[in-house]
């Protein structure tokens, strides 16, 4: 039982560039998460997914979109990465009347 | 507004001392609390939440509505605590959850 998988681990963008992170969760939950954790910052909600099909904006959505492909995967595009982008994106799940998330291990993107 | 404070960024104490991780809460109505813990360059791990009202790895927290605050407490501190532990609230709606800005606990022999 793999849980929340998050690719690729780590990542180095230059400015301008867009990548996708991709997240994927084995747990059958129907909620899933984008929190970008920077330090002395926390973690900040980006985007998040209650359903499949349905998207809705965090605290800091600006230059990013999602895409929820399916019950499994939640996406998440830099579409011009910014060195404020610079930070540690970790996904999330969970399941419907559950109040705990699941979280994946992280993506480490530096943009230079 | 919701909002999770963490007064302290970084606690240090000695191997056998008491621990006391600080978590302040604004929210209307009655809140989900959470603790969750993050070991070096891991992800995070649901430590405790407050409707469970369990002791895992000797920590517990008790909900104080009145002075708002949802603390981590374990009495004997072990090498093994060292790590990011954060505050967490379930926002107004149920969809998310809303994070402090973590405390380090470092635990030296």
């Amino acid at each position: 039982n793999a849980g929340v998988t998050q690719t690729p681990k780590f990542q180095v963008l230059k400015t301008g560039q867009s990548m996708t992170l991709q997240c994927a969760q084995d747990m059958n939950h129907n909620s899933m998460y984008w929190y970008r954790q920077d330090p002395g910052m926390g973690l900040r909600l980006i985007y998040y997914s209650a359903s499949e099909g349905t998207t809705d904006k965090g605290e800091v959505p600006n230059g990013y979109n999602v895409s929820r492909l399916n019950k499994r995967e939640f996406s998440l595009r830099l579409e011009s990465a910014a060195p404020s982008q610079t930070s540690v994106y970790f996904c999330a799940s969970r399941a419907t009347g559950v109040r705990g998330y699941t979280f994946g291990s992280g993506t480490r993107l530096t943009v230079v | 507004a919701q909002r999770v404070t963490q007064p302290e960024k970084l606690l240090s104490v000695f191997k056998g001392a008491p621990v006391e991780l600080k978590c302040n809460y604004s929210y209307s109505g009655s809140p989900e609390l959470f603790w969750y813990v993050q070991y070096s360059r891991q992800r995070l791990q649901l430590l405790l939440r407050h409707i469970s009202r369990e002791s895992i790895k000797g920590f517990t927290a008790d909900l104080n509505k009145g002075e708002t605050s949802f603390h981590l407490k374990k009495p004997f501190a072990q090498e093994e605590d060292s790590a990011m532990y954060y505050c967490a609230l379930t926002n107004q709606a149920g969809t998310a959850l809303i994070f402090g800005k973590g405390t380090t606990l470092s635990v030296s022999s």
